[in-house]
């Protein structure tokens, strides 16, 4: 069975800086995707990111970048200049090639950025 | 761009009354889902569907749930009898395959009294 953790159920940041938020996962398959996801108040998911577990180059949208640690089985999170929008729950979620959808969640870690 | 849609956003039902959420995913996705998040709790898998057929169902999907595709555009929950423990924001997603991004919906709040 997948397993994913997310060690931080809490983080904030300043406005305008850098935050990581770290998340780590078990499995023993070869094949797998991971994805962040942004939960606002309106309780919406929100894809943040995705990385391809065959992919060694970290992927990175705007402002958000991964750090895929694949021996480590580590998927951190990093905002940089962090908006007060990006206040919000933040998953980290695991899918296995094979398993069509069937993705597998963290707890969360609940982000607050501060003007 | 294209999102999917849940209705109702949110449904108070009465324990043992029957419950239909509905969706309508994205219009060239072929892979429809379901997942739910009690408040306070992790997003968990519910079910899969492919091709008119379930193609992965998790432990908590059991004989209260089902899922229908009744026409080509709108994807449906059902829960049969429903419980308090039932009450939870129920997500639908699509894919257009089995590897492609999921999007998700907005939601739909199910409370049980």
């Amino acid at each position: 069975a997948q397993t994913v953790t997310q060690s931080q159920p809490e983080m904030s940041v300043q406005e305008a800086e850098t935050v990581t938020l770290s998340c780590t996962y078990d499995t023993s398959e070869n094949n797998y995707y991971l994805f962040w996801y942004k939960q606002p108040p309106s309780r919406q998911m929100i894809l943040v990111i995705r990385q391809e577990a065959y992919k060694q180059q970290n992927a990175t949208e705007n402002r958000f970048s991964v750090n895929f640690q694949k021996a480590a089985k580590s998927f951190s999170l990093k905002i940089s200049d962090s908006q007060l929008g990006d206040t919000a729950m933040y998953f980290c979620a695991f899918m296995i090639t094979s398993n069509a959808g069937k993705s597998t969640f963290g707890d969360g870690t609940t982000l607050t950025v501060k003007p | 761009e294209p999102e999917v849609t849940q209705t109702p956003s949110h449904q108070v039902t009465q324990m043992g009354q029957e419950v239909i959420l509905r969706c309508v995913p994205i219009s060239n996705h072929l892979y429809f889902y379901w997942y739910r998040q009690i408040l306070g709790q992790k997003v968990e898998f519910l079910v899969s569907f492919y091709n008119n057929e379930i193609s992965e169902k998790s432990e908590i999907f059991d004989d209260q749930f089902s899922v229908e595709r009744p026409d080509g555009s709108n994807f449906t929950l059902k829960i049969r009898s429903t419980k308090l423990e039932d009450s939870a924001m129920y997500f639908c997603a699509s894919s257009r395959d089995r590897v492609s991004t999921i999007y998700f919906g907005e939601g739909s709040w199910l409370t049980v009294v």
